[in-house]
């Protein structure tokens, strides 16, 4: 998974904004997916993002695309405890006529009280 | 209730034994994913399976066997288990083209111990 790149850590008070950043590889990449992880769960898909948009809003959570520089974001409004968990950025690669998802290392999100 | 189930959550094995690791989904979905979860290196693939009878390598493979012999069912061995292949596994599955819409589904993880 190391193709698309994150940070590992980020730590914010409960109700500022959040963002994670996201370097992804294949310009050719059709989809790109945001997968929250809580503790002890398995990986729960949270947004995506067509290639061809440069922006999508759903509730507290804005997605930015800059296909340019392959840079993908996750925007989470007025952050809650609730969102205290692990966000996996993930792109889909083509190989061999099947779809492929390639995940970065995961940004984990601490939300202080 | 219609979904993707792993077994056992948890197990601990010693080094050289056989070991299998279950997935089963019920949507009769054709892609399903095996892959590791290690700190620091995130989710790397293992194998993957188009449909029945159809497997790939992914970026891990080593230490792995996998075998689809029916559309639910997609187990994963590890033939000879060593130290190194302790982790969190997690199945994935989508359908043909539902990864465009509703990406990929995850199992809740089985966490494998090697000692």
């Amino acid at each position: 998974g190391e193709d698309v790149e994150q940070s590992l850590f980020l730590s914010v008070r409960e109700g500022d904004s959040s963002v994670i950043n996201c370097t992804y590889t294949d310009s050719s990449s059709t989809y790109l997916y945001w997968y929250k992880q809580e503790p002890g769960a398995g990986l729960q898909l949270l947004t995506y993002i067509f290639s061809n948009m440069d922006m999508k809003q759903d509730q507290r959570l804005t997605v930015l695309l800059n296909k340019k520089d392959k840079h993908l974001s996750l925007r989470i409004a007025d952050t809650q405890t609730g969102d205290s968990a692990i966000y996996f950025c993930a792109e889909i690669k083509a190989s061999g006529g099947s779809y492929i998802p390639t995940f970065g290392r995961g940004t984990s999100l601490i939300v202080h009280p | 209730d219609a979904g993707i189930t792993q077994s056992p959550r948890y197990k601990i094995t010693e080094t050289g034994r056989q070991v299998t690791l279950m997935c089963h989904q019920t949507w009769s979905h054709s892609y399903m994913f095996w892959y590791r979860q290690d700190l620091g290196h995130g989710l790397r693939l293992i194998y993957y399976s188009a449909a029945a009878d159809i497997t790939d390598k992914g970026e891990v493979p080593d230490g792995y066997v996998v075998s689809r012999s029916k559309t639910e069912n997609f187990p994963l061995t590890l033939e000879s288990a060593t130290r190194s292949q302790t982790s969190v596994y997690f199945c994935a599955s989508t359908s043909d083209r539902g990864w465009a819409s509703y990406g990929y589904t995850f199992g809740s993880g089985t966490r494998l111990t090697v000692v």
